[in-house]
């Protein structure tokens, strides 16, 4: 029972430098998110997909990229790595929009210097 | 603004005793509240999720309440174990939007002590 899976676990990055953080599921769920969360305060959704072809911005979308090829794959993309991106990063995933719990990964700890 | 404030901060319990966290909401219109468990470098777990018709729902040693009159929810934790040490997060959807408007609390650090 794999769920959520995420990629890498831990990164340091330098300013300016890309890089990919991968999201995995295998639950056939259409509904992907990738949030990040910074030290006390509420995860803030970056992007979010409705299924395989369709994203679209949530809240904090600035420095990120998203593409959604497959139902099982949800890639987040830092193009020019910036201090501020420094935090905490999770994908997650829900079957339906209403009243579907979500669920999780065990996150990208990221840090950018 | 819609807003999701949790209280305390933290806390901390012997183990074998109970314990209420509280969770504050000014989100209007509301649709569903839901509370998760955060384990240290881990992601949330869903513990339960309740819709504006719902006073109470529990899970195990988890019970939450909800009272959407006052815009107020409490996660109670029975009999404590030390396993239940983890930050718990409050999260409301707005009744406008769904998957995509979710509003995360800060959340409460527990912290079970034998």
């Amino acid at each position: 029972n794999a769920g959520v899976t995420q990629t890498p676990k831990f990164r340091i990055l330098k300013i300016g430098q890309s890089m990919t953080l991968q999201c995995t599921q295998d639950m056939n769920h259409n509904y992907m998110y990738w949030y990040r969360q910074d030290p006390g305060m509420g995860l803030k959704l970056i992007y979010y997909s409705v299924g395989a072809g369709i994203t679209d911005k949530g809240e904090v979308p600035n420095g990120y990229n998203v593409s959604r090829s497959t139902t099982e794959d949800f890639p987040l993309r830092l193009e020019l790595a910036a201090p501020s991106q420094t935090s905490v990063y999770f994908c997650a995933s829900s079957a339906l929009a209403t009243n579907e719990k979500l669920f999780f990964g065990s996150g990208t700890q990221l840090s950018v210097l | 603004k819609n807003q999701v404030e949790q209280s305390p901060q933290s806390l901390i319990i012997l183990e074998g005793k109970n314990c209420t966290l509280q969770c504050n909401y000014t989100v209007s219109p509301f649709s569903n509240l839901r509370w998760y468990k955060q384990d240290t470098g881990r992601g949330p777990v869903s513990l339960t999720i309740m819709t504006f018709s719902e006073n109470t729902k529990s899970n195990g040693r988890y019970t939450a309440t909800l009272d959407a009159d006052t815009k107020q929810s409490s996660l109670h934790i029975t009999a404590s174990q030390l396993s239940d040490s983890a930050s718990y997060i409050c999260v409301v959807s707005p009744g406008s939007g769904g998957y995509n408007k979710l509003i995360f609390g800060a959340g409460t650090r527990l912290a079970v002590h034998p």
